[in-house]
């Protein structure tokens, strides 16, 4: 079974700082994604990051950044530069991957969430 | 492409009561997800569909629950006899087979049971 943990219910960040999210995950899965998502009071939930378990460097996506270290199990979200607009819940979530670098699609586990607010 | 469509976005109904959500996904997915989420959690994983086959389902998903995606294009999720402890935002997702980026999500049915 895949567990993701957030220790973080909420955290907050000044305007153009630096924020990170911690993620933890457990699986006996030798091959897996992991996910980061925003979702705003709206409701809808907005792709950020992916990481597959056998890419060798940390994932990047603009102010995205997913610090991951395998041997801990851990798949932080660093946001750099925050935005107002960044004030949201983040979910970390991971999936199954059918072998080693693949890519097929399967349920997501996800965390409790972090919400993050930037203050002006 | 108009994104994963939901219908209703909100629904109340009273207790006992039969009630009925529907999903419109990415036409060019053949995957789709329903989701539970619960105000402050995480979504949680109820069952997906590849094209009009169910292949997963969870312990979650009740005998009051069903889904169904007849034609693999839209799926359908009926909740009988409501129960208060349903009352939650149900998401639907759809996705590619294969791929690298995220899935699409829809923007959810809020229901109230009361």
């Amino acid at each position: 079974a895949q567990k993701i943990t957030q220790t973080q219910p909420g955290m907050f960040v000044q305007e153009k700082e630096a924020v990170t999210l911690d993620c933890t995950y457990d699986t006996s899965d030798q091959s897996y994604g992991l996910f980061w998502y925003k979702q705003p009071s709206s409701g809808e939930m907005i792709f950020l990051i992916y990481q597959g378990s056998y890419d060798e460097q940390n994932a990047t996506e603009g102010r995205y950044s997913l610090n991951f270290q395998k041997a801990r199990k851990s798949a932080n979200l660093v946001i750099s530069a925050s935005q107002l607009g960044d004030s949201a819940m983040y979910f970390c979530a991971m999936r199954e991957e059918s072998n080693a670098g693949g890519t097929s699609y399967g349920k997501l586990t996800f965390g409790q969430g972090t919400i993050l607010t930037v203050h002006p | 492409d108009t994104g994963v469509s939901q219908d209703p976005r909100h629904k109340i109904t009273k207790r006992g009561q039969n009630v009925t959500f529907r999903c419109d996904p990415i036409s060019e997915h053949n995957r789709l997800y329903w989701y539970r989420q619960t105000l402050g959690q995480g979504p949680e994983f109820l069952t997906y569909f590849q094209n009009e086959a169910q292949l997963e389902k969870s312990r979650l998903l009740s005998d009051r629950f069903s889904a169904e995606r007849p034609k693999g294009s839209f799926s359908t999720l009926e909740i009988q006899r409501t129960e208060q402890g349903d009352s939650a935002m149900y998401l639907c997702a759809s996705s590619p087979t294969q791929g690298l980026r995220g899935y699409t999500f829809g923007s959810g049915t809020r229901l109230t049971v009361v």
